[in-house]
């Protein structure tokens, strides 16, 4: 029983690549989110799926996007990477229907030059 | 009115000292507070959570204080031990019409070193 698992774990872009960060979770949660982590501006919610098949914008939206593959699996992707995307994207996941509880993924360190 | 403010931002404790975090909210909506513990490379994991029908819960050394009048909630961190030493973040959400909950609102978080 891995949790939520995110690879990679840490990635150098240089600016204007593109990557997509993945998140998978084995706890059939029906929910997803993506948030990034900065120094002094704790976690923000960039994007989150309440159930398979459905995704909506959190607080920092922008110069992102996501897919909800399945139940399992929910991707980020960057198109075209920006210095102030630099930052740690954790993944997390929940049962919105019984619990309040969200599970964190170990972290993807992304640095963009 | 979605915040939650978070405060300090940093804290040195001595090992077997009392830690208290202290966080405030506009929303009286908001109908759950966890706080989140982080160690050093690792992500967020559920410390302790409160319901705003309490004034206070206790688990171990960590206890969650909750002032609803004054629409505050700190955390208090009894017999503090460097194996503490994390960020800790409180949060709060609500319950959506037709009973799922809503995203959590994070704390900007607190360092807390407690020297040995």
């Amino acid at each position: 029983n891995a949790g939520v698992t995110q690879t990679p774990k840490f990635q150098v872009l240089k600016t204007g690549q593109s990557m997509t960060l993945q998140c998978a979770q084995d706890m059939n949660h029906n929910s997803m989110y993506w948030y990034r982590q900065d120094p002094g501006m704790g976690l923000r919610l960039i994007y989150y799926s309440a159930s398979e098949g459905t995704t909506d914008k959190g607080e920092v939206p922008n110069g992102y996007n996501v897919s909800r593959l399945n139940k399992r699996e929910f991707s980020l992707r960057l198109e075209s990477a920006a210095p102030s995307q630099t930052s740690v994207y954790f993944c997390a996941s929940s049962d919105r229907l019984t619990s309040y509880e969200q599970y964190f993924g170990p972290g993807t360190r992304l640095t963009v030059t | 009115q979605q915040q939650v403010k978070q405060s300090p931002q940093s804290l040195i404790v001595q090992k077997g000292g009392i830690s208290i975090i202290n966080c405030a909210y506009e929303n009286t909506a908001f109908d759950y507070f966890p706080w989140y513990q982080q160690f050093p490379g690792k992500g967020p994991a559920l410390l302790i959570a409160i319901r705003p029908d309490v004034s206070e819960k206790k688990e171990g050394r960590f206890t969650i204080s909750f002032n609803k009048s004054a629409k505050q909630f700190s955390l208090h961190i009894m017999d503090s031990q460097p194996g503490d030493s994390a960020t800790y973040f409180c949060a709060a959400t609500i319950q959506l019409y037709g009973g799922s909950q809503g995203n959590l609102i994070f704390g900007k978080g607190t360092k807390l070193s407690v020297k040995p």
